[in-house]
Formats: C-alpha cells, structure tokens, sequence
C-alpha cells in the first residue's frame, strides 16, 4: 500500500506492552480533540474523542489524556496488538467546524 | 452499509486538464470536508461545506473548485491552475462542530 508519511515519528513498541502517542496541539482555544488512526492506503478512521471539559476519556483498549495547561493530548493503547500498526494523527477544533491535524506519528508493533 | 465513497481510487492527470474527484455519503451528515495529504505531512483543509448550495474555503483553496447541489454529494474539481496536484485527496463528513468527521478511503492523484 502507499505510504501516507515518508518521515514521521515512529515509535516502535513489542506486542503485548502499552503505547502511549503524543501530540501537542497550538491553540488554548481549542474544546474539541479527535484521535484518528490511519492505515496505509486508507482514510483516518475514528478512535476517540474528548471535549475540554474533560481530561481522560476511555475506550475499548484506549485512552485519551487531555492537559489543557501545557496544551497536550495523549493517546494510550494497552496491550498493543499487530494489528494497531498505523499513523495516529491528533486533530482540535478551534473554530467553526474546521479540525487542524497534527502532523502524525507511526506506530510500529514488534511479534 | 453507511459511510463516505470516494471514486475513482485512482486518478491520473494530464497538463492543463481539470479532473474531477467524487465523494458521496450515505450518512446525512450536513457538513462536508475535502483534504489534501501529502508525504510527512498530517491532512491539510483544501474546501468545506456546512449545508447544501453553500461552502467555504480552507487552508489551501487555490487550484481547486467544489460544488454542493445535493446533501449527499460533494465533488472536488483539481483544475489546470494546480501546479502540484499529485497527492492524496480524502473527503469526510460529520454532523457538524463537535462531532467527529467520517472519512472515506482516497483518491490518488498522479500526474501523467
């Protein structure tokens, strides 16, 4: 399939152990944050989202972190599976209903 | 089943001819997105619209043309005024701000 970033972070985890992405996001504004998780050749599919009134939210396997006093947003997998090999790509909502996305990072899943 | 479709997967272009990409959502989302992903880099936004017969320029508009006569439809027009159109173009949809955009899988744009 087609690479969707030739030169991204990587970040490169044995199966089984926990992962955590970070993203920094730009605008003290933002209420609205997005994680995508996007294979090669595909769109961004939905992982989890959190509003600025919250600072963790949890899902199937994953986690999200919000600290909105540093302006960062993590995203947390617990026992990382083959199968979450892929860019994770943070986005915020600062204004209408335009989403700016960070630039991502590539996850690398080791057997 | 609901999603985005976006058609064809890819698409090949000659100098100075405009091509069309098409997007089309069976979710009734009425806000609609196109983005343009290059190499290394995250998804930058090329036009959006928030209702039918409306719609507004993002990030890097300029080459590019859409139409929205439908709620269901949103194609994105790679005009001759692109200098550098080969990339990834992906078309999403959501209910509106605060919701989550809905993406479809791509359209490769390459220059012959």
């Amino acid at each position: 399939g087609e690479s969707v970033g030739l030169h991204l972070p990587t970040l490169s985890v044995q199966e089984g152990d926990n992962s955590i992405i970070n993203c920094a996001y730009s605008n003290s504004a933002s209420d609205y944050f997005i994680w995508y998780k996007q294979e090669s050749g595909k769109g961004p599919q939905f992982i989890i989202d959190i509003r600025s009134n919250m600072d963790k939210r949890q899902g199937q396997r994953v986690t999200v972190l919000l600290n909105k006093t540093v302006k960062h947003l993590s995203l947390q997998i617990a026992a990382t599976q083959p199968g979450d090999s892929a860019v994770y790509f943070c986005a915020e909502n600062n204004a209408g209903n335009m989403l700016t996305f960070g630039g991502g990072t590539r996850l690398m899943v080791k057997p | 089943d609901g999603g985005i479709t976006q058609s064809p997967k890819y698409l090949f272009r000659k100098e100075g001819q405009n091509v069309t990409l098409s997007c089309e959502q069976n979710l009734n989302h009425d806000a609609m997105y196109w983005y343009r992903q290059d190499p290394g880099q995250g998804l930058r936004l090329i036009y959006y619209s928030q209702i039918v017969n409306d719609f507004q320029k993002g990030d890097i508009a300029e080459g590019y043309s859409v139409s929205r006569e439908k709620k269901e439809s949103f194609p994105l027009t790679v005009t001759s005024a692109q200098k550098n159109p080969t990339a990834f173009y992906l078309c999403a949809s959501s209910w509106g701000r605060d919701q989550p955009q809905h993406f479809g899988d791509g359209t490769r744009l390459s220059i012959l």
